[in-house]
């Protein structure tokens, strides 16, 4: 098992512009979230996903739309990027019931806004 | 909404001594979790308490979930280098939503 996957590992977008950070998990995982972690800020929730059809917001879910077609795929995108996008961003899974449970995480995206 | 805070942010200790570092949620959780982060890593779950006051160990490692559930610590006796990294809580308040704290950096002096 690859466990959760996360591409690109690093990424340069400029003001503006869009793109998509995809997570994938082949453990059938029903739960999927995604987190960005800021330096002093620690990890904040931006979208979490009970299964499939099935998305909700976490903390700061402004500027980031999900979507939750299958159980494997959860795949987070930026509509328009900004500075304060810049990131580390996270992708994780757990069999079921979000918080009840451990969180298996990918190796990480590291996003830079210019 | 649910907030969760951790103190220090920063610990710098020589190898041998002891490390706390403590977990405040302003909400009544359902269950704690911590994780341990690795510099240029992913966090790494290291164990979850559900019960009031429950204390569990894993080695040099001791945490404890309060008895009102609203708070948590995580002890690590004489310190090794092998203990660098983040150490965060999570707290599950039944919604779904596993909210993190803010994290303590370990740093071990050899």
């Amino acid at each position: 098992n690859a466990g959760v996957t996360q591409t690109p590992k690093f990424q340069v977008l400029k003001t503006g512009q869009s793109m998509t950070l995809q997570c994938a998990q082949d453990m059938n995982h029903e739960y999927m979230s995604w987190y960005r972690q800021d330096p002093g800020m620690g990890l904040r929730l931006i979208h979490y996903s009970v299964g499939a059809g099935i998305t909700d917001q976490g903390e700061v879910p402004n500027g980031y739309n999900v979507s939750r077609s299958t159980t494997e795929d959860f795949p987070l995108r930026l509509l328009s990027a900004a500075p304060s996008q810049t990131s580390v961003y996270f992708c994780a899974s757990s069999p079921t019931s979000g918080d009840a449970y451990e969180q298996y995480f990918g190796p990480g995206t590291r996003l830079t806004v210019t | 909404g649910q907030q969760v805070m951790q103190i220090p942010q920063y610990q710098h200790v020589q190898e041998g001594e002891d490390f706390t570092t403590y977990c405040n949620s302003s909400t009544t959780l359902s269950n704690i979790q911590w994780y341990k982060q690795r510099p240029g890593g992913h966090p790494v779950f290291l164990i979850q308490l559900v019960k009031s006051g429950e204390v569990k160990k894993q080695k040099r490692l001791t945490f404890q979930f309060g008895e009102a559930k609203k708070n948590s610590s995580l002890h690590i006796t004489a310190t090794q280098t092998t203990d660098v990294g983040t150490y965060f809580c999570a707290g599950g308040g039944a919604t779904n939503k596993l909210i993190f704290g803010t994290g303590t950096l370990l740093a071990v002096q050899p």
